[in-house]
């Protein structure tokens, strides 16, 4: 079965400092690897996805991520972290078998950010 | 409109009333989901409709219970719920995951609070 585990619940980040949230993933083939975001009592949006090719890859809001096979990771990055930024993160693993698509989500992170 | 709409965004019921949420999707897409967001938890697949599936988890109790009368429209009828299933409840779409990444699109969600 897959499974995401995102290893810190809170991360406390000042303004202009550079950002990076982990997570780890179980999974048996190669994976779909999501990144989204949810700021309070909003749904969640989608930030980045690697789905095969370059492992390095970019987001919308400045996020990048980068996935390493033999680590089984696929932790997301910001260079300069804007107040702005302040919400939950999670990451999430899709199987590729059906039609549909059956996400795996991990906890979370929630980043605070400090002025 | 476009996205994911989902009515009502707060709901509040007692113990034995029957309600209903309401999930609309104007992204053309086939496949559709409801997921269970509780606090220190992870999200939580409930169902998803796609055109070739229907898929339960087998852990959700049956006094939830989903209805896709059609490609752009979800519900989950409700009734008998208990206080534990207070919770934030997400409805997502996508598209048929062989053409496509698998991303899912969020809704806003459906605050419910059982009394």
């Amino acid at each position: 079965a897959q499974s995401v585990t995102q290893p810190d619940i809170h991360i406390t980040v000042s303004e202009g400092a550079s950002l990076e949230l982990r997570c780890n993933y179980s999974y048996g083939a190669t994976p779909y690897l999501f990144w989204y975001v949810q700021s309070p009592g909003q749904g969640l949006q989608l930030l980045l996805k690697y789905f095969s090719g370059d492992t390095l890859v970019q987001g919308i809001k400045g996020f990048e991520a980068e996935f390493k096979r033999s680590q089984s990771s696929f932790n997301l990055r910001k260079p300069s972290v804007h107040w702005s930024d302040a919400a939950e993160y999670f990451c999430a693993v899709g199987s590729t078998t059906g039609t549909a698509s059956k996400l795996t989500f991990g906890t979370g992170t929630r980043l605070q950010v400090t002025l | 409109e476009t996205g994911v709409t989902q009515t009502p965004r707060h709901l509040v019921m007692g113990m034995t009333n029957k309600k209903s949420l309401k999930c609309e999707q104007h992204l053309g897409h086939n496949a559709m989901y409801w997921y269970k967001q509780s606090a220190k938890k992870p999200l939580e697949l409930m169902f998803v409709y796609s055109l070739e599936e229907r898929v339960e988890n087998n852990s959700v109790p049956s006094r939830f219970s989903p209805e896709c009368p059609n490609s752009s429209h979800l519900f989950l009828h409700l009734h008998t719920l208990q206080p534990e299933d207070s919770a934030l409840y997400l409805c997502a779409s996508s598209q048929d995951r062989r053409s496509d990444t698998g991303e899912l699109f969020f809704g806003e969600g459906s605050r419910l609070t059982v009394l």
